[in-house]
């Protein structure tokens, strides 16, 4: 079955400096990566997401690649601010089974 | 519109008692989800449904079962709890198999003492 792996576990920024967090995936037949933010206390909430006939999505001051060759994704988040504290999971699935497969999470905190 | 509610929020159980928790969506999704989410190891897929009628198996479904009741409710089941069971529960919901958004209820907290 699919396997997603996630890294760094944690993440320190200064505040105004970017942040990378890289997943990789196993199934080639994956196709659907999205990327959800997890506020302490919180349920996980969904803030971009990329298929895979895309190379690169970008919203505001988040941005999501893929390279499907080497099967890896990335988020990138520029000026990152206070409010970017959360821990970030990444995710995979395949259309046709609707699974949704976890990776284990990057807590990034953002140093002032 | 509640979105994905689930019962109850915090839940204290015995070793060996059994339990429900209890997920209900009015978005009419078709796909619904159960995960754990345990320190360090991210969100793991117990069991998942495509569709009313259907359930399938995910990461770690040993010591669960599931019910798809109807499109709204999916339920989850502990027949003998375990310490090992002590953990967050998120129910999650999705439009159908497309590659779409999952909206996840509030979780369920739940100690296995």
């Amino acid at each position: 079955g699919e396997n997603v792996e996630q890294h760094p576990s944690t993440l320190s920024v200064q505040e105004g400096d970017s942040a990378v967090i890289k997943c990789t995936y196993s199934d080639s037949a994956s196709n659907y990566f999205p990327w959800y933010k997890q506020e302490l206390g919180k349920r996980p909430q969904l803030i971009i997401d990329i298929r895979s006939n895309v190379g690169e999505k970008k919203d505001q001051r988040i941005a999501v690649t893929l390279n499907k060759t080497a099967k890896h994704f990335s988020l990138h988040i520029t000026e990152t601010q206070p409010e970017d504290s959360a821990v970030y999971f990444c995710a995979a699935s395949k259309v046709r089974d609707d699974k949704i497969i976890f990776g284990k999470g990057t807590r990034l905190h953002i140093l002032p | 519109n509640a979105g994905v509610t689930q019962t109850p929020k915090f839940q204290v159980l015995k070793t060996g008692q059994s339990m429900t928790l209890q997920c209900a969506q009015d978005m009419n999704h078709n796909s619904m989800y159960w995960y754990r989410q345990d320190p360090g190891m991210g969100l793991r897929l117990i069991y998942y449904s495509a569709s009313e009628g259907t359930t399938d198996k995910g990461e770690v479904p040993n010591g669960y079962n599931v019910s798809r009741l109807n499109k709204r409710e999916f339920s989850l089941r502990l027949e003998s709890a375990a310490p090992s069971q002590t953990s967050v529960y998120f129910c999650a919901s999705s439009v159908s198999r497309l590659g779409t958004e999952a909206f996840f209820g509030q979780g369920t907290r739940l100690t296995v003492v």
